[in-house]
């Protein structure tokens, strides 16, 4: 059972704007869950994105951009590119007990 | 500059024990959680557990209690995951992270390179 929910899979035009999400199986994402999302290409470790919601990670390009929509967190890439075709996690806080759970993961198409 | 350093890649056999590690350096190791992150064949990630090592307060996913032990040595910047009796099923590929702060709540930033646990008789 996920307790993360992400979409499996979704797809963008180079050039074109797309929006990832990241909700709970059971109730909303808020701030207080830290929600961040990480990049990862076949044979490489992740790169992190963005943190607490919307701090974009060092060295990140600002055509990736983090909020919450609803009831979710969601990462929102515009001017796709070619080489954003990666997988895309995220990852949200659950207490100091189960500490943190990623989400299955989405992977991108740009096509 | 922080980086991450893990072990190199590891075949072993069902029931064997294995400790892999994850050596740091570029930031103070006392002061930041680092977390052990899963990633099986084909799959999604899986957040395993995490680790202060200023006290060594550690905690598990539920799905990884009892299963596996994370520790710390402070004297060497250096974190660790290991396993007591490996199964088929660990085989995986096994990433530390150091968690951006003190705070528990603070996410992974940055990560090391992984290493390729392959279990089989």
């Amino acid at each position: 059972q996920t307790v993360v929910t992400q979409e499996p899979s979704f797809s963008v035009s180079p050039g074109g704007t797309v929006t990832l999400t990241c909700g709970l199986r059971s109730g909303s994402v808020s701030t207080g869950y830290f929600p961040s999302w990480y990049q990862q290409t076949p044979g490489q470790p992740p790169r992190t994105l963005i943190y607490s919601t919307n701090i974009r990670s060092s060295g990140v390009p600002d055509r990736f951009s983090g909020s919450l929509l609803g009831n979710k967190a969601a990462l929102t890439i515009t001017g796709a590119q070619a080489d954003d075709e990666s997988d895309y996690y995220c990852v949200l806080y659950m207490g100091s007990d189960i500490a943190w759970v990623f989400g299955g993961g989405t992977k991108l198409t740009v096509l | 500059e922080v980086q991450l350093v893990q072990s190199g890649a590891e075949v072993k056999k069902p029931g064997e024990s294995l400790k892999i590690s994850c050596k740091t350096s570029g930031y103070s190791f006392t002061t930041y959680w680092i977390a052990w992150v899963r990633q099986m064949p084909g799959k999604g990630l899986d957040w395993m557990g995490i680790i202060y090592p200023g006290d060594s307060d550690t905690r598990y996913s539920p799905a990884f209690q009892g299963q596996v032990t994370i520790s710390a040595d402070k004297s060497i910047s250096t974190a660790y995951l290991q396993w007591s009796s490996l199964k088929a099923s660990d085989t995986a590929m096994y990433y530390c992270a150091r968690h951006g702060g003190p705070q528990l709540w603070s996410a992974p930033d940055s990560w090391g390179q992984g290493t390729l646990v392959t279990v089989s008789s």
